[in-house]
Order: structure tokens, then sequence, then C-alpha cells
């Protein structure tokens, strides 16, 4: 059964701040990953997706990833109440569905 | 509207009853799915389908059918609801199964009593 973890948080920040948000995956050979938002009683939308290995930023936004240590995170700079949400990691194997992890809520702090 | 777009929004439902939820997109992308989502177990897929008139089972496709008539359409029917099956039931559509996102429709809230 392939997993995906994340913290189920809450992970509280002040507003302004980093919030740091950590994936785990068990598959070895894990290709894509994804990173969505999801506001309280609404759809999941994506924000970010990562293939290789290292840094990828757009605006406030970083997806990190390290396949060797089978992790992927998501970092937000300058964190604003209106980025309270919860945050779905989602991976997969070419040739396979995705699985997504079942999310961690955040609550940036005004 | 251009889109993918759920209905019923909300159904409530009793047990052994059959019920449809529909799902419609307008941008004829090929990959359509059916995810539930219940607290601590995240997103899970029921089914998807690749195109019209080819679908395929996910992780949890016990008591769930689909069909896909037409690219656009990709409707999951309940055929006897049971009450595990009280759920938020989201249908997303995509051009990839795995190399882009998913666009996903504004779910439906399903309870069965």
């Amino acid at each position: 059964q392939k997993e995906v973890e994340q913290n189920s948080g809450p992970l509280s920040v002040p507003e302004g701040a980093i919030a740091s948000l950590n994936c785990t995956y068990s598959d070895r050979g894990s290709q894509s990953f994804f990173w969505y938002r999801q506001y309280s009683g609404k759809s999941p939308e994506l924000i970010m997706f990562i293939y290789s290995n290292g840094d990828k930023e757009d605006g406030r936004f970083t997806a990190q990833l390290n396949k060797a240590s089978q992790y992927v995170s998501l970092l937000i700079r300058d964190s604003q109440p209106s980025d309270s949400a919860t945050y779905l990691c989602a991976v997969n194997n070419y040739g396979q569905n995705f699985v997504f992890g079942p999310g961690t809520r955040l609550s940036v702090l005004p | 509207d251009a889109g993918i777009t759920q209905s019923p929004r909300y159904k409530i439902t009793e047990t052994g009853r059959q019920v449809t939820l529909m799902c419609h997109q307008t941008w004829s992308h090929s990959y359509m799915f059916w995810y539930r989502q219940d607290l601590g177990h995240g997103l899970r897929l029921i089914y998807y389908s690749a195109a019209a008139d080819i679908t395929d089972k996910g992780e949890v496709p016990d008591g769930y059918v689909v069909s896909r008539s037409k690219t656009e359409n990709f409707p999951l029917t309940l055929e006897s609801a049971t009450r595990s099956q009280t759920s938020v039931y989201f249908c997303a559509s995509s051009e990839s199964r795995q190399t882009y996102g998913y666009t996903f429709g504004s779910g439906t809230r399903l309870t069965v009593v």
C-alpha cells in the first residue's frame, strides 16, 4: 500500500512568518509531486507541482523535493490569514494514480 | 459556464436507495475522476476514466458504479446506499492522469440515513 503522510496539524504561525508544510511518501519510484490548498467547505485547488530534486519557487510559495529522503515540502513566505487552509500533498508514480495525503491544517494568526 | 460542475451540492438519502451524483466538464479533458473525502482518510479514488467508454477502478470502488458515454459527463451511482458511504464526493478532470494537476468540482455532500 503506497502511503503519503502529512502532519495533520493544526500548524499555527503568526502573520508574516514562514509556514513549512511537510510530506513523506513510501513509493521510492514516485515521480510527480503536487500541492493543493483546500479551504474549509471548498474543493482542493492546485497551487504547486515539482518533478525534480531541489527547490521550485512561485511567488510566496516554494516547493522542495528530496527524492533520496522521500519527502516534499511546501514553504509559504510572508504568511497571510488568507493562507489558512488545509494543504494536501499528492504523489504519483508514472502509470499509476495519484495518492493524496490526509492534509495539514494551517492557521495563520493575525 | 466553463469548468467542472457537480450536482447536487447536498443530498440526503435513505439506506438501500440508489443515488446518482452528476459531474460535467466543459474542457474536453480526457481524464475524469471520482474521489471521496472523509476525516482521517483524505481523498480516496473511487473510479476514473481515461476517455469515453473507458473506466477503471480506484482504491475504493465497492458499492459504486460509473459510466462515461460522453467525454463531458461522468456520473457516479451508489447502487444501494449504505451509511458508510456518507461522505463528501469530488469529481475532478485533467488532461493527464499523472503529469498535470487535477481541477476539482465543488463537491457533493452526501448523507445516508
